[in-house]
């Protein structure tokens, strides 16, 4: 079966650190990927999916970027953290067009 | 662009009661796909149900069911006889047939709160 895995569950991070999020899916291949933010009590807001090894997609301008190595590795990547990059970051992935979002257990991001 | 809309940002309800979550969308597309996930405590994203645009029937998930407007651009979930377990945020997510990446773009939520 397919499971999806997301680390490290929390982190805090000054400002002006680098930030690595990693996510990696397995028992499946070319899977669709996708970081989403999620700001405290509020709904999901799409950063990056990617369709393939190499190509990723940007949904809003920002601090942040994304990238995928492998075909069941995506990361979330900045240079500088901003106090604004704080909040809980999921990861998720789908195959088919009739699939749902599966998705990981999530990074709580404080940027302090 | 697609929307999706949740007019309620909170619902409460009794346990053992029913409550009725709403939402709506925008497209200009016949064929699509919809979802409802829960949103626990624990953050934890779980799928709650699905359904196809071209079925006109509703889909059922054990004391989950949705009624599904298409010409409304309509997709509430029902829950029975709610449980305390069901206490979460709730979002309605849409996904064009034609989207490049199959994309879901998701509601606000709506936090249910179940009272004992």
């Amino acid at each position: 079966s397919q499971t999806i895995h997301q680390w490290p569950a929390t982190l805090v991070q000054p400002v002006g650190s680098p930030l690595s999020l990693e996510c990696t899916v397995e028992g499946t291949s070319n899977p669709n990927l996708y970081w989403y933010r999620q700001a405290a009590g509020r709904g999901l807001q799409l950063l990056f999916y990617s369709v393939g090894i190499g190509q990723i997609s940007s949904e809003v301008p920002q601090n942040l970027s994304a990238s995928r190595p492998q075909d069941r590795q995506f990361i979330l990547s900045s240079k500088k953290l901003l106090l604004s990059d704080s909040g809980f970051y999921l990861c998720a992935w789908t195959q088919q067009l009739n699939s749902p979002l599966h998705f990981g257990n999530g990074t709580r991001l404080t940027v302090t | 662009a697609q929307t999706v809309t949740q007019s309620q940002p909170e619902m409460s309800v009794q346990e053992a009661e029913t409550v009725t979550l709403s939402c709506t969308y925008d497209t200009s597309e016949s064929d699509y796909y919809l979802f409802w996930y829960k949103q626990p405590p624990s953050r934890q994203m779980i799928l709650v149900i699905r359904q196809e645009a071209y079925k006109q029937q509703n889909a059922t998930e054990n004391r989950f069911s949705v009624n599904f407007q298409k010409a409304a651009k309509s997709f509430s979930l029902k829950i029975s006889d709610s449980q305390l377990g069901d206490a979460a945020m709730y979002f309605c997510a849409y996904r064009s047939p034609v989207s490049y990446g199959n994309k879901l773009v998701f509601g606000a939520g709506t936090i249910l709160r179940v009272k004992s």
